[in-house]
């Protein structure tokens, strides 16, 4: 299957400072990658659509400002977690979609812990 | 808007019996799609089976099968001669269908518990 990769897979930081996490499709391309926040024992909640060559799509009570998506290029998008506080300490997945398949292809995630 | 939910937080067999998971949905679509997806310890997301809502024979691969009950908006799992890793979070998830560039919506998931 369609391959997404993720880095860093943990990451810990200071309050107040950004983390960036990228997310990458090895072999195949991706117009749509998804990012996705895990809390302890809980459920996925999609945070964000990353387009490429466009603007994210964000859902309601996602703070664009506070988690910058990037599209750049086919095969990479990048999260970025701005002054980042304790509350923002959570496990950060993201997916992606080959062609036309409805079926998500996961990142190994990313663990963020916010000191 | 979409709703998955999967209502047995937990569950735990005897390894080699069999298992069934629960998850039901709301939607106003006609064309959508459904999976399951298995989160292990490691956290990674991995593909167990998924269906076609315009299909009507139940999906299966290998030990896991699927339960489909479209009227009743069901989508069951069926797990065989369970393994002990088949521990695991496991996840009901509804994309909707046509060209439309959306996320999955999934449900709270149910912690499977494999005992030897």
């Amino acid at each position: 299957g369609a391959v997404v990769s993720q880095h860093p897979s943990r990451v810990i930081c200071k309050s107040g400072t950004s983390v960036k996490i990228e997310c990458r499709s090895l072999d195949f391309q991706a117009t749509t990658m998804f990012w996705y926040r895990q809390f302890p024992k809980q459920s996925l909640m999609l945070m964000a659509t990353s387009n490429e060559g466009s603007k994210a799509t964000y859902e309601q009570g996602v703070e664009k400002d506070k988690f910058l998506i990037n599209h750049a290029s086919l095969t990479l998008s990048t999260l970025t977690v701005t002054s980042a506080h304790p509350e923002d300490s959570s496990f950060y997945i993201c997916s992606a979609r080959v062609g036309g398949s409805r079926e998500l292809f996961f990142g190994e995630g990313s663990r963020l812990t916010v000191l | 808007a979409q709703t998955v939910t999967q209502s047995q937080p937990e569950m735990s067999v005897q390894e080699a019996e069999t298992v069934t998971l629960s998850c039901t949905y709301d939607t106003s679509e006609n064309n959508y799609y459904l999976f399951w997806y298995k989160q292990p310890p490691s956290r990674q997301m991995i593909l167990v089976i998924r269906q076609e809502a315009y299909k009507q024979q139940n999906a299966t691969e290998n030990r896991f099968s699927v339960n489909f009950q479209k009227a009743a908006k069901s989508f069951s799992l069926k797990i065989s001669d369970s393994q002990l890793g088949d521990t695991a979070m496991y996840f009901c998830a509804f994309a909707t269908g046509g060209g439309g560039a959306d996320g999955l919506t999934f449900g709270k998931g149910t912690h499977l518990i494999i005992q030897p």
